[in-house]
């Protein structure tokens, strides 16, 4: 079974609209982070935010936020106002286990095209 | 900071040739990954070093590949012979300890085997 599944390959979204890209994650460890990242067609791999398991609150950083809904198993993440530039592949991830770092398992990734 | 640096950005080579990815983490960072980027496998973790020492090489494709992390600031990834199906992008990312620290990539290097 995929521990990451993106179910969005692309998706075209006009300019300055809200966008939500999907993401569900499956894991028996209690302790995981859940993370997203941008890929530009330039290659590199940009953090965006990240999501712990036992966080209370949803994360935020700046126009991304993160929608947590553990019992659902899915941290959605949602683009508010989005740009031009938000053009990009995206993917989530998803460290299991707590108390360090281990590596991340990827998504496959959805290809967001902002039309303007 | 200068972020996670590799070397080369780009290695064409013919195949059965011996291969050495290069990569300095960032200074401090005592968590350093490989990954293998290709368009029908996404994203994959093939190894990841803690203080020198490699934690999980489950991640590596066969008996060619080997990683080596000799000190703090350099690890190399070598692929030898080196096949066709080997193409892809390769990254090094590095982090320090604590739940919620991302780990942070450096450009990549794009592989082409012929």
């Amino acid at each position: 079974a995929q521990k990451i599944t993106q179910t969005q390959p692309g998706m075209f979204v006009q300019e300055k609209e809200a966008v939500t890209l999907d993401c569900t994650y499956d894991t028996s460890d209690p302790s995981y982070g859940l993370f997203w990242y941008k890929q530009p067609s330039s290659g590199e791999m940009i953090f965006l935010i990240y999501q712990g398991s036992y966080d209370q609150q949803n994360a935020t950083e700046g126009r991304y936020s993160l929608n947590f809904q553990k019992a659902r198993k899915s941290a959605n993440l949602v683009i508010s106002a989005s740009q031009l530039g938000d053009s990009a592949m995206y993917f989530c991830a998803m460290r299991e286990g707590g108390g360090g770092a281990d590596g991340l398992t990827f998504g496959k990734g959805t290809h967001l095209i902002i039309q303007p | 900071d200068a972020g996670v640096i590799q070397s080369p950005r780009h290695e064409v080579t013919e195949m059965g040739q011996e291969v050495t990815l290069r990569c300095k983490p960032i200074s401090g960072h005592d968590y350093l990954f490989w990954y293998r980027q290709t368009m029908m496998r996404g994203l994959e973790l093939l190894i990841y070093f803690n203080n020198n020492v490699p934690i999980d090489d489950s991640g590596m494709p066969e008996d060619r590949f080997s990683a080596k992390m000799p000190n703090a600031s350099f690890s190399t990834l070598k692929i030898q012979p080196s096949e066709p199906r080997d193409s892809a992008v390769y990254f090094c990312a590095s982090s320090s300890a604590g739940e919620d620290n991302e780990q942070y990539f450096g450009p990549g290097t794009r592989l082409t085997v012929t």
